[in-house]
């Protein structure tokens, strides 16, 4: 298994572009997360799926963010239009399910909005 | 603010030694996860407990969890060069599904 796979590894875009960032979780896992590190907040959880479903966006910072998982092996988290705040690594995670799973990490984005 | 807070917040030991981090939490848990981050890298799921756990281990890895303290401890043991990273706890809220993560320990391990 190839793990969580994640696209781009970097992305470098100009403030007010629109900024996709991609996912595919393994293979059978039906959880799905959205996760944002900077120094200053750390890891931040923006919004989980699972089957596909969105559970709790409550972490989505704001109207600029959406995500969406049209299907069990593709996800994306949208930005438009981006700032500068935004610039951040970005981290898709998969589990087998909610509860006693560990999470598995894909590689993440490292974005920066200038 | 941080579910969970990692103490202390850097550490740097000799190959060899053996290192300890903890991590404290505020509410009830389902369970608490450690993770290793290395430089640029994802997160790597190294152990999991259980709330009704009090010490876990897997390989050179000891973990312990006090939930009357809302604490647990990460313990390498015969640390390596390449155990230097960052080490984050992550707490499994009770009730959620959700995980909230620490603020992480960097361990420099010196060869």
């Amino acid at each position: 298994d190839a793990g969580v796979i994640q696209s781009p590894r970097h992305e470098v875009t100009e403030m007010g572009q629109e900024v996709t960032l991609r996912c595919k979780p393994i293979s059978g896992h039906n959880s799905l997360f959205w996760y944002r590190q900077t120094m200053m907040r750390g890891l931040e959880l923006l919004i989980y799926f699972n089957n596909n479903v969105p559970i709790d966006d409550s972490g989505m910072p704001e109207d600029r963010f959406s995500a969406k998982m049209p299907n069990a092996s593709f996800s994306t988290l949208k930005i438009q239009p981006s700032e500068p705040r935004d610039s951040a690594v970005y981290f898709c995670a998969s589990s087998p399910g909610t509860g006693s799973y560990g999470y598995t990490f894909g590689s993440g984005t490292r974005l920066t909005v200038v | 603010s941080q579910q969970g807070e990692e103490d202390p917040q850097a550490l740097s030991i000799q190959e060899g030694e053996n290192a300890t981090m903890n991590c404290s939490y505020k509410t009830s848990i389902n369970n608490l996860q450690w993770y290793r981050q290395n430089s640029g890298r994802g997160l790597v799921h190294l152990i999991l407990i259980r709330s009704n756990e009090r010490e876990k281990h897997s390989g050179r890895l000891r973990v312990t969890l006090d939930t009357s303290k809302k604490s647990s401890s990460l313990l390498i043991t015969a640390s390596r060069a390449a155990d230097t990273a960052s080490y984050f706890c992550a707490t499994g809220l009770s009730g959620t599904y959700k995980y909230i993560f620490g603020t992480g320990t960097r361990l420099k391990v010196l060869a």
